[in-house]
């Protein structure tokens, strides 16, 4: 079963550009997160989505990030303009089904962003 | 509050030896879940073992055990024979079922010394 993927795995961009970080959840996962992870911290929930609709965005900084996912599967995530302290790995996740090891959720590989 | 606390920014562990990664949860709810993720340096988060609340035996998935105490609200990690992969940040999560969120701890690092 192929897991969570995720695009591109490393950006470097200026401060003031955009970026836009791409997730497809494994098959058959109905919840996918957006998660922001600075460097030697816990991962912090961005958005949540359940097919095509957006469930927890409290944590979603709105006046820069933005987040779609049209067709319930895959999903972007989108920062404009970039700030220095949004350098951290975004890290896309995917929830199993209920009654599935608890619902859990699997991470992808990450996107790394640096912001110079 | 802190829904999850690990006590332990960092770890050292002999190759071979056994070690327990503190994890402590805080809910006021009657079912939940337990997860154990390992971030190796790659930034994968790799999912390890699951405990539910209601379980009664200790979760085992190969060398991972997770140690759960109810009443005392933990839920330590065990990894026994540790090898030089095992190196690698060790995340403690819970997810409450009244909700839909994760809750991360803010990591151990473990080291594994040959």
């Amino acid at each position: 079963e192929a897991g969570v993927a995720q695009s591109p795995r490393y950006k470097i961009i200026e401060k003031r550009q955009s970026v836009a970080f791409w997730c497809n959840p494994i098959s058959g996962h109905a919840t996918l997160y957006w998660y922001q992870q600075i460097l030697g911290q816990g991962p912090k929930l961005l958005i949540q989505f359940q097919n095509n609709g957006v469930v927890d965005d409290s944590q979603l900084p709105k006046d820069r990030f933005s987040a779609e996912r049209l067709k319930g599967v895959d999903s972007t995530l989108k920062i404009q303009p970039a700030k220095l302290e949004d350098s951290a790995v975004y890290l896309c996740a995917s929830r199993a089904p209920r009654g599935f090891k608890g619902n859990t959720i699997y991470f992808g590989e990450g996107s790394w962003l640096t912001v110079v | 509050a802190q829904k999850i606390t690990q006590t332990q920014p960092g770890m050292f562990v002999q190759e071979k030896e056994a070690v327990t990664l503190d994890c402590t949860y805080d809910t006021s709810d009657q079912s939940y879940g337990l997860f154990w993720y390992k971030q190796p340096s790659s930034g994968e988060m790799i999912f390890l073992i699951y405990q539910g609340s209601y379980d009664e035996q200790n979760a085992t998935e190969g060398r991972y055990s997770l140690n759960f105490q109810k009443a005392r609200k933990s839920a330590n990690l065990v990894i026994s024979a540790s090898q030089l992969g095992d190196s690698a940040m060790y995340f403690c999560a819970m997810r409450e079922d009244t909700g839909n969120q994760f809750y991360f701890g803010t990591g151990t690092s473990l080291t594994v010394i040959p």
